[in-house]
């Protein structure tokens, strides 16, 4: 079946340590987000990627990095410089076809910071 | 930034009752999205609308995009326990890859 995957589901991690998340998608999707989501918010920007071996910041990059070095691949990884890092963590992709652009989510994975 | 604003914030209904929640934005938007979240699990797509005027409908769900492009309804008749979660709408301004997300309508079902 074709969809996004994310792992873990769920993430524990000590202050002070990196930790990456994973995201794969086998839809042939160009584009791929990383958004964070906090109790009772909506949704909010991290990076993103519009094709290999490019990305962009989005509304709340610092503390985080990515990479895009598959179609099928973007990986987050959340640094110690991230403050609060604690939440629950959304990847989306989305095939660009012309004004179309209806964004495809992952399960999510939801770090705890001890 | 770009923002939309989402309401209600949350709605209590009986089960049955027809519920409605919007989007509105201070500029134009090409394309409005609707999503449903449950509990810790990612958003899914319930409707797309692309055009000004646009009228969907994907079983009890109608969704319209507003005629001056700012602004977008999604209706939800009889509800039912399963439409319990939080809607999600999103807005495209422009040609670029990003969503502008509300911050969403908790839909809960009296007991």
């Amino acid at each position: 079946d074709g969809g996004i995957t994310q792992s873990p589901k769920y993430l524990f991690r000590k202050e002070g340590q990196n930790v990456t998340l994973s995201c794969e998608q086998n839809l042939n999707h160009d584009a791929m987000y990383w958004y964070r989501q906090d109790p009772g918010q909506g949704l909010r920007l991290i990076y993103y990627s519009q094709i290999v071996n490019d990305f962009q910041k989005g509304d709340i990059a610092e503390g985080y990095s990515v990479s895009r070095e598959k179609k099928e691949s973007f990986p987050l990884t959340v640094t110690s410089a991230q403050k609060n890092p604690t939440a629950f963590y959304l990847c989306a992709s989305t095939e660009w076809q012309g004004e179309k652009n209806e964004q495809f989510f992952g399960p999510g994975t939801r770090l705890t910071v001890l | 930034g770009q923002q939309l604003n989402q309401s209600p914030q949350s709605m209590f209904i009986q089960e049955g009752e027809d519920v409605s929640m919007n989007c509105t934005s201070s500029s134009i938007f090409n394309t409005w999205l609707w999503y449903k979240q449950e509990p810790g699990e990612g958003p899914v797509l319930l409707i797309a609308l692309y055009k000004a005027g646009e009228l969907t409908s994907n079983g009890r769900l109608t969704a319209q995009f507003g005629i001056t492009r700012k602004d977008s309804f999604l209706n939800i008749s009889a509800s039912i326990p399963s439409d319990v979660g939080i809607y999600f709408c999103a807005g495209r301004p422009g040609s670029n890859y990003q969503l502008i997300w509300g911050a969403g309508t908790k839909l809960i079902i009296k007991p």
